[in-house]
């Protein structure tokens, strides 16, 4: 079945805890972004990836890093994680640039 | 990417159509107009997408006005379970394609 799949499904850590969410999809999807979503403000998209070693910045990176070494796989790292990183946090993949999206079933991530 | 905007919220009761317009008046002659919608705190799922011409599927009809300025999703019958949050997004094929912008979208509640 063709998804886009994310984990954890829910996290709970402490401030400065390295964590590292995963996303993984077996499209063969050239494009890959993530998103947070906060209670009022939609979704905002933290970065993106047009492809294998291609990342860029989206609306709200601070806080965040990303790699894409293959293609199924993008994981985001949150380096030292705080309070104002908890939020719903969600994967998608596109076969390419601009086509539509694919989005996983999201993470929720709750800093204390 | 153009921005769009949408109401904030609708009602419909259940079985008639249900029109949710979308505004995006600086959208560029190669981008598309996107219908996602979310169900709760699920991942957005991909509704239809149009350039120019309306567009039908199994979900939903799509209608672009002539100038492209604007477009309307319409579910035909709702039911009880297209309540959710729509979004309507413009995305393109041009270098700044990989950034993708939603905002708040339109809550859609069915009514019995």
């Amino acid at each position: 079945e063709a998804q886009v799949t994310q984990n954890p499904r829910y996290l709970i850590t402490v401030t400065g805890k390295k964590l590292t969410v995963t996303c993984s999809q077996n499209m063969n999807h050239e494009y890959m972004s993530w998103y947070r979503q906060d209670p009022g403000l939609g979704l905002r998209q933290i970065y993106y990836s047009m492809n294998v070693e291609v990342t860029d910045k989206g609306d709200v990176p601070e806080g965040y890093k990303v790699s894409r070494k293959e293609k199924r796989n993008f994981p985001l790292i949150l380096e030292s994680p705080s309070p104002n990183q908890t939020s719903l946090y969600f994967c998608a993949s596109a076969r390419r640039r601009g086509e539509k999206l694919f989005f996983g079933s999201g993470t929720q991530l709750s800093v204390l | 990417d153009a921005k769009t905007t949408q109401p904030t919220s609708m009602d419909c009761a259940e079985g008639r159509a249900a029109n949710l317009p979308c505004n995006h008046s600086t959208i560029s002659g190669n981008e598309y107009v996107y219908w996602y919608r979310q169900i709760h705190s699920q991942g957005p799922q991909y509704i239809i997408h149009g350039l120019k011409n309306n567009e039908t599927n199994e979900m939903a009809s799509l209608i672009i006005t002539e100038d492209r300025k604007s477009s309307t999703l319409i579910l035909p019958h709702a039911t009880l379970r297209d309540t959710a949050v729509y979004y309507c997004i413009v995305r393109g094929f041009n270098t700044n394609a990989g950034k993708s912008t939603f905002g708040d979208g339109t809550t859609l509640t069915v009514k019995p």
